[in-house]
């Protein structure tokens, strides 16, 4: 069956450390992947996708993720948290024949102390 | 320009109650997606349109759930006696084509049986 995991579902860092937020999948077949982030009482922004192609890719507020299929994972890091960065994250994939439903994770909530 | 819009955003019903939320996705997007997210989870697809026409629906819990969208437009999430696990935000989500396109995402509305 098609899913996804999110290790960790608080994650806390300091002000300026590395942000790290793992995120692994289940598929027989090629993953579309996403990070969202949910800010208390709005909707889902994404962050940033892989569709196709580089296997890096670079997202909104300085955040990036590089897909790895040999470990099934798309974890998502920025090298120097802010403040502003708290909120719930979460990881989510489509596949080509699924007409662009996601599959979410759990979410993993980030708090950053001053 | 507007993003998505979705009202009521709270909503208390009691138990037994039908209850109706509305979507308002970004004019001349194509397709919509309803999400329950039940507190402390990610959310979990319901169904899916394309224009008028409802391509998935396997998503939707029990036959209390019915979705329509009747001009390819305005989407209206219909729950017949409501339930107390039926108490969850329901998020819509609009996106302009379907696997790789980004899913614009409402506010919510927050359903609460009692």
């Amino acid at each position: 069956a098609q899913s996804v995991t999110q290790l960790g579902s608080h994650v806390s860092v300091s002000e300026g450390a590395l942000v790290l937020l793992r995120c692994n999948y289940s598929s027989s077949v090629p993953p579309y992947l996403f990070w969202y982030v949910q800010y208390p009482n709005q909707g889902l922004q994404l962050l940033l996708k892989y569709t196709t192609g580089a296997t890096l890719v670079k997202g909104i507020n300085g955040f990036e993720a590089e897909f790895k299929k040999s470990e099934t994972s798309f974890h998502l890091t920025k090298p120097s948290a802010h403040m502003s960065d708290a909120a719930e994250y979460f990881c989510a994939v489509t596949f080509y024949n699924q007409g662009g439903k996601l599959i979410f994770g759990q979410g993993t909530e980030l708090s950053v102390k001053p | 320009g507007a993003g998505v819009s979705q009202s009521p955003r709270y909503k208390v019903a009691k138990r037994g109650q039908d209850v109706a939320l509305r979507c308002d996705p970004i004019s001349g997007h194509v397709s919509l997606f309803w999400y329950q997210q039940a507190l402390g989870q990610g959310p979990e697809f319901l169904t899916y349109f394309q224009n008028e026409a409802q391509l998935d629906k396997s998503g939707l819990p029990s036959d209390r759930f019915f979705a329509e969208r009747p001009e390819g437009s305005v989407s209206t999430l219909k729950i017949q006696r409501t339930q107390q696990e039926d108490s969850a935000v329901y998020l819509c989500a609009s996106s302009f084509g379907t696997v790789d396109y980004e899913q614009y995402f409402g506010p919510g509305t927050r359903l609460t049986v009692t």
